[in-house]
């Protein structure tokens, strides 16, 4: 199975600040890359797909950058309603492979 | 707008069968896979399998040999079996639609949209 690093676990910003995201496969996946968030007791929600392609109806302030190995996901504006848990996945090999999530707070 | 709903039994012995449904409902199944997706209380999420209206599947390896999808289109459902069950298996239950897509020979997939609200099946005696 390819494995999906990402870092940090868990963060804590402020309104307004900048938020990035890394996710490192353990070998080269192209852009076969998606980001999603999880809200508490909610279904995850796409957010960007093929590592940099915006979901519609996704606010711009989210982005997703990457390809090869090492992928970026940013919110270039947090806002209190970005309250989650934000996942990255791999598609390029079977099994799809989920990273560990990041945890982000408002400090 | 389609929406998948998840359904059965939230309590499941040690050993048994877990067994679930998804209900598709706002759109046809055709053209898509659909997968289902596990997370345990607290933790990731891991991948289970996909099937499609065709009725061919992928696993993940390690559940392989307790995984059963099968796919019903004429009551737009997809049912998961995981056989010999232990507490390992607690978790939400998650289906979620997948499609491909192509354009002038450029193809990728969107393997998680949308998602059921999931379903939490507990194993417990």
């Amino acid at each position: 199975d390819i494995q999906m690093t990402q870092s940090p676990a868990s963060l804590s910003a402020s309104v307004g600040d900048r938020v990035t995201i890394t996710c490192r496969a353990s070998q080269d996946i192209t852009k076969y890359l998606d980001w999603y968030q999880q809200k508490p007791g909610k279904a995850p929600n796409l957010l960007i797909y093929r590592a940099s392609n915006l979901q519609t109806g996704v606010p711009s302030r989210f982005s997703g950058s990457g390809s090869g190995t090492d992928f970026t996901f940013t919110i270039s504006s947090l806002q209190p309603e970005d309250i989650a848990t934000y996942y990255c996945v791999q598609y390029d090999n079977l099994p799809p492979t989920f990273g560990q999530g990041t945890k982000v707070q408002i400090k | 707008q389609v929406q998948l709903q998840e359904s059965g039994p939230g309590l499941v012995k040690p050993s048994e069968t877990l067994s679930l449904t998804c209900t598709v409902s706002g759109g046809s199944m055709s053209s898509s896979f659909w997968s289902w997706i596990r997370q345990p209380a607290g933790k990731g999420l891991e991948w289970i399998g996909r099937i499609y209206t065709t009725g061919n599947t992928d696993y993940r390896p390690s559940l392989k040999s307790r995984v059963f999808l099968s796919v019903d289109t004429s009551r737009s459902q997809v049912s998961l079996r995981l056989t010999s069950v232990t507490a390992a298996d607690t978790a939400v239950y998650f289906c979620a639609r997948g499609r491909h897509y192509c354009s002038g020979g450029d193809c990728y997939s969107r393997w998680f949209d949308p998602w059921g609200q999931g379903i939490l099946v507990t194993v417990s005696s």
